[in-house]
Order: structure tokens, then sequence, then C-alpha cells
């Protein structure tokens, strides 16, 4: 069945530091990619998403491209703050029931 | 409302009791979703509805695990004889405004469920 994969966490960084946070699929077909953010005491909340092969979908500083030659959507953001900490979640949908399925998620750690 | 709901928000249970989850989407949204969230185990698919109906239940774990929906809103989630391994957050979220799937789930902030 259709999957998602992502680094471990927790990624420890300072602040105005490089991010990135690796996701790989596997999926038949051609399904919509998405990262959701959970802040500290707030529910998930999407950040981005694309829904076809080299899209690139953008918010916040984040970005993340869909790769299908790789089956990748890599999140990534030039210089992070410590208000990007929080849990990211890699996510596709199943395009024959709409659901989406979640990577187990990646905690991020930003000291000043 | 403006956002999802859920209550309670927390839950503390003795083994082999009954619980009950709630969530109230938001208005006008036809998809509803339930996800269950374990420490390490990120997000676990759990049912789907359109409508009334749940045409994918294929996450639910067990058959002690049922929900329903009703009048195309309120949803319940119900565990019964639970087990210390369904201790978890449970989260609602719903999609679709008006039947149309924009592909972006909006989550509540889940219920918190202990089982002693």
């Amino acid at each position: 069945g259709d999957s998602v994969t992502q680094m471990e966490g927790p990624v420890t960084l300072s602040e105005e530091a490089f991010l990135t946070i690796n996701c790989t699929y596997t999926a038949t077909g051609y399904p919509s990619l998405f990262w959701y953010v959970q802040y500290p005491g707030e529910g998930l909340q999407l950040l981005l998403k694309a829904t076809k092969a080299d899209d690139k979908g953008s918010n916040k500083g984040f970005e993340a491209t869909y790769r299908k030659e790789t089956t990748s959507f890599h999140l990534e953001k030039g210089s992070v703050q410590v208000s990007d900490s929080a849990v990211y979640f890699c996510a596709l949908s199943d395009q024959n029931t709409d659901k989406l399925i979640f990577g187990t998620g990646t905690r991020l750690q930003v000291f000043p | 409302g403006a956002g999802v709901s859920q209550s309670p928000s927390n839950k503390v249970t003795e083994k082999g009791k009954d619980v009950e989850l709630r969530c109230d989407p938001i208005s006008g949204h036809t998809a509803l979703y339930w996800y269950r969230q374990s420490l390490g185990q990120g997000l676990e698919f759990l049912i789907y509805f359109q409508g009334n109906s749940a045409p994918d239940k294929s996450g639910l774990p067990s058959d002690r695990f049922s929900a329903e929906r009703t009048g195309g809103s309120v949803s319940t989630l119900t565990i019964q004889r639970t087990q210390q391994e369904d201790s978890a957050v449970y989260l609602c979220a719903s999609n679709s405004p008006g039947g149309r799937n924009t592909g972006e789930l909006f989550f509540g902030e889940g219920s918190r469920l202990t089982v002693l």
C-alpha cells in the first residue's frame, strides 16, 4: 500500500541555520503531497502542498518540490527561527479515498 | 463553529470501560476523518466519512472500535472495553467544503485518552 517515510528526529538547529527534512513516498498513481506542521499545544495545520510532479509548494519561507523521479518531497528552509520549532509531518493523498497517509513526524528544535 | 471541535480534550478511564469521543467538523465540510496519534507512531488513519457513510474504515484496529456520523455533521468514535494500548491522542479532521475536495484537512486539537 501507499506509505510515507520521513527522517527521524529530533532535528536540532541554531537560529538562522539551513533546514532539510527528508521525505520519500511509495504510491501507485500520482498522489498529491503535503507537509503539515504541529506547533506545541496546537492542532495540525497545512504548511504547503504540491499536486503534480515538479510542482513546488511554499509557505512561510518553507519550500518542497515534488520529485517523481526520486519519489521525494523534502522540506527546506533557508534560515530557521525559534518559532519554527514544531513537529513536521509529510503526507500523501490516497487518490481512491481522499484520505491522507502520514509519515511518523520529525520534531524540529531551534535554539537561539 | 470556526474550526473543528473535539471533546473531551482529555479523558482518563479504567481498563475495560467504554469511551465516546466526539467531533464537530467545520460547517459545510462533507468529509470527516479520524486519526490516532501515538507517541513515536505518527498519525494512524482510522476511518473516513463522506456524508454519513464510511467508504473506508480499514484503519479501525479491532471490532472494539466503531464510529458513526449523523446529519452529515457530528461524529462519535466509540471504543469498547478499552485497553491500555488504546491510550493515544485521537484526532478528527474535516475537508471538502460543499463536497469539493480541496486536499487540505482541517484538524481539531484532539482528545487525549489515557487508559489506566
